[in-house]
């Protein structure tokens, strides 16, 4: 069973258009995550939700917006596509809530290798 | 600003041999810390994590050293075998609630066989 799976694996596409990646997680956890992942393998956190909610949003172009239909999903839609948002990007999940020792580490999907031409 | 871990270096050690792979952080309000594994085409994967209440944890064949003093960690790896070449990452758990992972730049681990 595919922990964190995300759709697609590889998306190319021209400047200008819009795509959605989708995410989901089946370890019941509260809290999704989407990062970046540039060229030099520098993985960088864009959004975090936790139980649907949005909590952090790193200075992200509000070009893509994150959607969390329910605890299991956290999609990402961007906008107007540039060259430079071309990366791979991660959805991971976690579990937060229920004390400071329940912290688990990031569980990560396989990524989706976005390129913009 | 914030910072884990140094710009993408590589580490080359002979199949066998013990490898100790280091990384330093900025925040000294982090209180959890995790070392991942990158292989080519793959997501992080997670290896091994130390809570700061703790200097030391060992796994199968990883242990991870925390010094508080000096914010630095590192991940020892015994018998290093070819399937671990990857890009190990550290990452610190930050901010408030603990919903923010932030990532070193990474280190590239050779085996040569």
């Amino acid at each position: 069973d595919t922990a964190v799976s995300q759709t697609p694996k590889y998306l190319v596409t021209q400047m200008g258009n819009d795509k959605s990646i989708k995410c989901e997680q089946n370890l019941g956890h509260d809290t999704m995550y989407w990062y970046k992942q540039d060229s030099k393998k520098f993985l960088k956190i864009m959004f975090s939700y936790n139980n649907k909610e949005l909590i952090i949003n790193e200075t992200v172009p509000n070009r893509f917006s994150p959607k969390s239909p329910d605890k299991a999903h956290l999609n990402l839609h961007i906008n107007s596509l540039e060259l430079g948002d071309s990366a791979v990007y991660f959805c991971a999940s976690s579990q937060v809530g229920g004390g400071r020792f329940r912290h688990t580490e990031a569980f990560f999907g396989q990524g989706t290798r976005l390129t913009v031409v | 600003g914030e910072s884990v871990g140094l710009h993408l270096p590589t580490l080359s050690v002979q199949e066998g041999d013990n490898s100790i792979i280091n990384c330093a952080y900025s925040n000294s309000a982090s209180d959890y810390f995790i070392w991942y594994k990158q292989e080519s085409g793959k997501g992080p994967q997670f290896i091994i994590d130390i809570r700061s209440n703790m200097d030391k944890r060992q796994g199968q064949r990883v242990t991870v050293l925390l010094n508080k003093t000096v914010k630095h960690l590192s991940l020892q790896i015994a018998a290093t075998q070819p399937g671990d070449s990857a890009v190990y990452f550290c990452a610190e758990r930050a901010g408030t609630g603990g919903f923010k992972t932030i990532f070193g730049a990474g280190t590239r681990l050779f085996v040569k066989a």
